[in-house]
């Protein structure tokens, strides 16, 4: 079945250090590719997305390239604020009525 | 955007008794919506796919006289956990997809959660 690995955390860093979350999956067919964030104490919000290959996704200066041969999708940023502390998962879901397969998550910790 | 909505956020309860979530998608109609069930420092587990009008389908694992869902419209999955105890207690998600946003993304929208401990 389809599944999604993600780098373990924790990940601390300071701020303005550069950041990449490692992402890679094994599905059938295409799937689209999805980054969420769940900051402390609240849900998921869909920080970026990418429906096909070398699509990349963006958002709040993450991004994420779509790459179908390595079958990867990393999370990255050029500079991380003490905001962006929270956990990040990867996700991948086919269209129709198919649920998410999400990562296990990666919590990140910026100090300032 | 879309926007689905979860209340109770946030509920505590005596062990044995039945505690039940709504889970309500705002603006868009959802024919199915998921919920999911989130462990301290963990990723979330699918629990069972809600589907309008009928019964919903459990994941393995999944006590579905435990755990009931109930798809009642277009617009309400509501997820009761009965009898609880205290190994009940986690962090329930509901998701849905909008057929009318990105259709074919795959997108889910989240609800902000509910919390539930079980004394």
């Amino acid at each position: 079945g389809d599944s999604v690995t993600q780098m373990e955390g924790p990940v601390t860093l300071s701020e303005e250090a550069f950041l990449t979350i490692n992402c890679t999956y094994t599905a059938t067919g295409y799937p689209s590719l999805f980054w969420y964030v769940q900051y402390p104490g609240e849900g998921l919000q869909l920080l970026l997305k990418a429906t096909k290959a070398d699509d990349k996704g963006s958002n709040k200066g993450f991004e994420a390239t779509y790459r179908k041969e390595t079958t990867s999708f990393h999370l990255e940023k050029g500079s991380v604020q003490v905001s962006d502390s929270a956990v990040y998962f990867c996700a991948l879901s086919h269209s129709g009525n198919t649920p998410l397969v999400f990562g296990k998550g990666t919590r990140l910790s910026v100090i300032a | 955007g879309a926007v689905v909505s979860q209340h109770p956020s946030w509920v505590i309860c005596k062990s044995g008794t039945s505690v039940k979530i709504e889970c309500r998608s705002l603006d868009f109609q959802a024919t199915t919506m998921f919920w999911y069930r989130q462990f301290p420092k963990q990723s979330l587990m699918l629990m069972a796919t809600s589907n309008e009008g009928s019964k919903a389908t459990y994941e393995q694992g999944v006590e579905k006289d435990k755990f009931l869902i109930n798809h009642a419209s277009l617009t309400l999955s509501t997820l009761t956990v009965t009898s609880a105890h205290p190994e009940d207690s986690s962090f329930y998600i509901c998701s849905a997809r909008s057929s009318d946003r990105g259709p074919g993304t795959g997108e889910l929208f989240f609800g902000e959660g509910s919390r539930l401990t079980v004394l």
